[in-house]
């Protein structure tokens, strides 16, 4: 069955650190894949999106990268502040799959001053 | 920040009652949808629309019922709430080239 991973684990980083969020899946020939940040009591706000033939995409403090060899995005946050706090989902669309995403369960980041 | 707006944001009711979350948007987007997500947990797509007139069923089976009359609005009414519909209902709306969604405050309901 299709299924996304992310990290298990809530992550807690000192500021000014560089963040990197793990985002796994399989049984998916995805199109694109996004990023999405979810503060607590919110709704999602889109980062980024990077499609199956891109390797890396930068958006400011942001880096995506996408191997679909190894099934796999990371999600790098460089210079990492107590405001970036909050949790991030990554999201597929599957080719043919009418433009409907599925969301991964997300990573709790903290970064600590 | 998008033009999406969800009501009400909270909403504590009785085991039996009938309800309506609201959903609109401003950006004239045709593709829109609801989420279901529990705390700590990922969404899971409960119903979406392609556009007036238009609606499917997610891959969570649920009670609920949507409608699209207008581009715009898209509301989700459960008939008979119980407790086991608890949960943070989202709202979310499609630009057709970016692909990417917008998404309401969300509303938080409890069921007693």
């Amino acid at each position: 069955s299709q299924k996304i991973e992310q990290n298990s684990e809530a992550l807690n980083i000192q500021e000014g650190k560089t963040a990197t969020l793990t985002c796994n899946y399989t049984n998916y020939s995805p199109a694109y894949l996004q990023w999405y940040r979810q503060d607590p009591g919110r709704g999602p706000v889109f980062l980024l999106l990077i499609r199956e033939n891109e390797k890396e995409k930068r958006k400011e403090r942001l880096k995506v990268t996408f191997d679909t060899t190894l099934k796999q995005s990371l999600f790098h946050i460089t210079a990492s502040q107590p405001a970036d706090s909050a949790t991030y989902l990554c999201a597929l669309e599957a080719s043919g799959s009418a433009r409907q995403l599925t969301f991964g369960s997300g990573t709790q980041l903290t970064v600590l001053p | 920040e998008a033009d999406i707006y969800q009501t009400p944001r909270y909403l504590v009711i009785g085991t039996g009652k009938k309800i309506t979350l609201e959903c609109s948007q401003t950006m004239g987007h045709d593709k829109m949808y609801w989420y279901q997500q529990d705390p700590g947990m990922e969404l899971h797509l409960i119903h979406y629309s392609y556009g007036v007139n238009s609606t499917e069923k997610g891959d969570l089976s649920s009670e609920s019922t949507v409608s699209r009359i207008r581009t715009e609005h898209f509301p989700l009414t459960l008939e008979s709430a119980r407790p086991s519909h608890t949960s943070q209902y989202l709202c979310a709306s499609s630009d057709p080239w970016m692909e990417t969604q917008y998404f309401g405050p969300g509303t938080r309901l409890l069921v007693l």
